[in-house]
């Protein structure tokens, strides 16, 4: 399967800045997927982003303070807008790739970015 | 997607299978079973996923009912690598193409020597 990595791997921001999380894939891939896990939580889906096209958001997420770019089928960016405290969390790219069996494609995730707002 | 139901945690000692079961009682007929995991700090893990047939690779087997509702999880040889949270997702795939991952809160597998 294709390897993915995102950078930063952890930061520590300022109540009211802006951090641009960034995914790379090592391989083409049709979807990308931004979720996000607070602390103690299970993981939550922010949106789906396909290449060429604006981003899909979950309920409880907007563009305004969530928005992703997806440039080309390798890469693509979440960047938080505006922090605060309740912005701590961990968040993970993940993508759909790879032939498995007729089932669509498997889900990998990358290993997340760790953000802390003070 | 269906929902599923997950004991929130369960223990296991080193060296023997760990069996974790998973409740999809509403699973629909194009509704796949996934499994991951996610060791503390890391991203989620792929582990194995299934339709209605049993399923085994290197990591582990998945047992399906033969109705589909319930399916486990089995690690045959639990090391204190093992130790993580186990997340049993149920998965629509419309159209044949991918969709999103809902997650539950899972079961935190405490592998103990």
């Amino acid at each position: 399967s294709a390897v993915i990595s995102q950078k930063p791997s952890r930061d520590i921001c300022q109540r009211g800045t802006s951090l641009t999380i960034q995914c790379q894939v090592d391989s083409q891939v049709t979807m990308m997927f931004w979720y996000r896990q607070q602390p103690g939580q299970s993981l939550t889906l922010i949106a789906t982003a396909n290449q060429g096209s604006e981003a899909t958001y979950e309920s409880g997420f907007v563009i305004d303070k969530f928005p992703i770019s997806r440039p080309n089928l390798t890469f693509s960016t979440l960047t938080v807008s505006n922090m605060s405290p309740e912005d701590s969390s961990i968040y993970l790219c993940s993508f759909s790739g790879g032939r498995d069996r007729g089932a669509g494609n498997t889900i990998y995730f990358g290993e997340g970015s760790w953000l802390t707002v003070v | 997607d269906a929902k599923t139901t997950q004991p929130p945690s369960m223990d296991c000692a080193e060296g023997r299978a760990a069996n974790l079961p998973c409740n999809h009682s509403t699973i629909s007929g194009n509704e796949y079973v996934y499994w991951y995991r996610q060791i503390h700090s890391q991203g989620p893990q792929y582990i194995i996923h299934g339709l209605k047939n049993n399923e085994t690779n290197e990591m582990a087997s998945l047992i399906i009912t033969e109705d589909r509702k319930s399916s486990t999880l089995i690690l045959p040889h639990a090391t204190l690598r093992d130790t993580a949270v186990y997340y049993c997702i149920v998965r629509a795939l419309p159209g044949g193409t991918a969709s999103k991952l809902t997650f539950g809160t899972g079961t935190r597998l405490q592998v103990t020597l």
